[in-house]
């Protein structure tokens, strides 16, 4: 069955710290990896996608990297500030008879406190 | 409904038609997600609403694009005047609550000749 497992369910740290969410994923096959932010009461935007042969890539402060071997990616946030207090969602594709299909992660929900 | 449903599956349409999709969400599920997939891409966020609420509809891009919930189940998206730059993959997504995992439709790919 495919899945996506993220942890921390939730993380608090303070302004100017860095951190690192994790994703698991048993996606077969692997298509690629996006990790997405999604602010309260709005939709998700896409930070970061990697495909098979990528293994790090960089958004501003935010670094993905991803492992396809053990199927773990990670997003690091680096000098966190306020407005990074948010959802993180992982989000991995796979093909399936209609195509391309997406299996979204739990989520982690960030709090930057000041 | 045992999932998330999208009708039509297929649209082929002429450029300046007007085109409306449907999705049929999860029936428990409070929040709706449209997104809008180009060929070989992740979906990209269109709008959500939250029961017929909608807090967000940031992503469309144009004022071609609307989306309706009325009754805060069943929801469509129309698109006015089609371009050929809209031919992608329409997916939908439903969620228990904001921010829960989302459940994704099958999707409808929409062709404008």
């Amino acid at each position: 069955k495919n899945q996506v497992e993220q942890s921390p369910q939730s993380l608090i740290i303070l302004e100017g710290k860095n951190c690192t969410l994790q994703c698991n994923y048993t996606v077969s096959p692997f298509s690629n990896l996006r990790w997405y932010k999604q602010d309260t009461g709005r939709g998700p935007v896409s930070l970061t996608i990697m495909t098979f042969s990528e293994n790090t890539k960089s958004n501003g402060r935010y670094t993905a990297t991803l492992d396809a071997d053990t199927k773990q990616s990670s997003l690091h946030i680096t000098a966190s500030q306020l407005s990074d207090s948010a959802s993180y969602i992982c989000v991995v594709s796979a093909w399936d008879n209609y195509g391309q299909n997406f299996v979204f992660g739990p989520g982690t929900r960030l709090s930057v406190l000041p | 409904g045992a999932g998330v449903s999208q009708s039509p599956r297929y649209k082929v349409t002429k450029r300046g038609q007007d085109v409306t999709l449907r999705c049929d969400p999860i029936s428990s599920h409070a929040t709706l997600y449209w997104y809008q997939q180009a060929l070989g891409q992740g979906p990209e966020f269109l709008t959500y609403f939250n029961y017929e609420a909608q807090p967000d509809k940031s992503g469309l891009p144009s004022d071609r694009f609307s989306a309706e919930r009325p009754e805060g189940s069943i929801s469509t998206l129309t698109i006015q005047r089609t371009e050929q730059r809209d031919s992608a993959m329409y997916r939908c997504a439903s969620s228990g609550l904001v921010q829960e995992t989302q459940y994704f439709g099958p999707g409808t790919r929409l062709l404008v000749l």
